[in-house]
């Protein structure tokens, strides 16, 4: 019964490949996001959707392409990887609207390790 | 803009220790949301709390304490009688909008429980 789940855990692949990484959730939430944590372990937003609709790119390549075919799933595709690709995605998923004075919760994925060379 | 400072990079103490993890914020926002989560060795981000801003209310749950004050945007974690499994990297994050959308992380505090 894991909450969000995300494949693969790891992915090694060469410079100039194009790859996936799958993010799919059973919370029945309605916004799904994507993470990269860097080798300083730094988090950072990439993406984030609401209802399959895009509401947050923050200065994301165009190299990487979101694409969430449902509200439950958000996959990440990325073309023409890049060294400085290399990282740890993270998927995460929260609901849509909180109260304001519960706020909402966002819960993360395992995390995909990915390793370009 | 938002910013989380966890100043602490390493932390490391003998089990059974207390220890403190701290976290300033910035925020231009009147309501926001204060968070902390663990990433293990394993690599998970497991969510450990949530604050909003209305409530500066403390929290204890088992070893784990949080210490919320407005006045000095901070929000302080402590780990009481600290075990071995507490070992992780531990982040602070930021966010508005009831926290529905982009959390801004903290750099991180690594602590190490020395058996």
């Amino acid at each position: 019964d894991t909450a969000v789940s995300q494949t693969p855990k790891y992915l090694v692949t060469q410079m100039g490949n194009d790859k996936s990484i799958k993010c799919e959730q059973n919370l029945g939430h309605d916004t799904m996001y994507w993470y990269k944590q860097d080798s300083k372990k730094f988090l950072k937003i990439m993406f984030s959707y609401n209802n399959k609709e895009l509401i947050i790119n923050e200065t994301v390549p165009n190299r990487f392409s979101p694409k969430s075919p449902d509200k439950a799933h958000l996959n990440l595709h990325i073309n023409s990887l890049e060294l400085g690709d290399s990282a740890v995605y993270f998927c995460a998923s929260s609901q849509d609207r909180g109260s304001v004075r519960q706020g909402v919760t966002q819960y993360f994925g395992p995390g995909t390790r990915l390793l370009v060379l | 803009a938002q910013k989380v400072t966890q100043a602490q990079t390493e932390i490391s103490v003998v089990e059974k220790e207390d220890v403190t993890l701290d976290c300033v914020y910035e925020t231009r926002d009147t309501t926001y949301y204060l968070f902390w989560y663990k990433q293990p060795p394993s690599g998970e981000l497991v969510f450990l709390i949530r604050r909003n801003s209305f409530d500066e209310q403390n929290e204890i749950s088992g070893r784990y304490s949080w210490n919320f004050q407005k006045s000095t945007s901070s929000f302080n974690f402590t780990i009481t009688a600290s075990q071995v499994v507490d070992s992780a990297v531990y982040f602070c994050a930021l966010s508005d909008n009831f926290g529905n959308e982009k959390l801004t992380f903290g750099t991180g505090t690594r602590l190490t429980i020395i058996p």
